[in-house]
């Protein structure tokens, strides 16, 4: 069945660093990939998605590209902020618009 | 406007003892999903719900969870019988349609812990 891989966690890294939280899936045909975001004591939202083979989504400095060839969907940003503390997940839906989720990526910034 | 809720936000139980946990999704969005959390992992699909079609129970993990939705509004998950293991945030999304991806928006969840 689909599946989906991500870097385990706690990442803690220093404002302005470079991130990157690796995604990686499995699933038959062509999914579509997410990206969600939990911030403290909110609920889960949609950060970026991609729906074919080499889109880019991006949204306030994120950004992950749909690599068939890899089956990834990493997520970059080139400058982290304090503010960007969260839980990361990746995910994907094909058919019946079932999400399916990695274990999620808890990442700490530091000022 | 208003977002999904859902109530209560927490609820503590008995092992054994039955529990509804209650989702109110964005108006006018014909779908509506449930999800599960355990700690330390990534949400688990329970149930899908679209307009007046069958609902698609595939990710309930056994009989003593069911789920109900009245038309296009709210919708309950039971779980009968609780066990230690259903300790978990369960979480609602809704989506304007089902065909085709149109974005989940999630409600903060319900935190259950049984005792």
């Amino acid at each position: 069945g689909n599946s989906v891989t991500q870097m385990e966690g706690p990442v803690t890294l220093s404002e302005e660093a470079f991130l990157t939280i690796n995604c990686t899936y499995t699933a038959t045909g062509y999914p579509s990939l997410f990206w969600y975001v939990q911030y403290p004591g909110e609920g889960l939202q949609l950060l970026l998605k991609a729906t074919k083979a080499d889109d880019k989504g991006s949204n306030k400095g994120f950004e992950a590209t749909y690599r068939k060839e890899t089956t990834s969907f990493h997520l970059e940003k080139g400058s982290v902020q304090v503010s960007d503390s969260a839980v990361y997940f990746c995910a994907l839906i094909q058919g019946a618009q079932k999400l399916v989720f990695g274990q999620g990526t808890r990442l700490t910034i530091n000022p | 406007g208003a977002g999904v809720s859902q109530s209560p936000s927490n609820k503590v139980t008995e092992k054994g003892k039955d529990v509804e946990l209650r989702c109110d999704p964005i108006s006018g969005h014909t779908a509506l999903y449930w999800y599960r959390q355990r700690l330390g992992q990534g949400l688990e699909f329970l149930i899908y719900f679209q307009g007046n079609s069958a609902p698609d129970k595939s990710g309930l993990p056994s009989d003593r969870f069911s789920a109900e939705r009245t038309g296009e509004s709210v919708s309950t998950l039971t779980i009968q019988r609780t066990q230690q293991e259903d300790s978990a945030v369960y979480l609602c999304a809704s989506s304007p349609a089902g065909v085709g991806y149109y974005e989940q928006y999630f409600g903060p969840g319900t935190r259950l812990t049984v005792t």
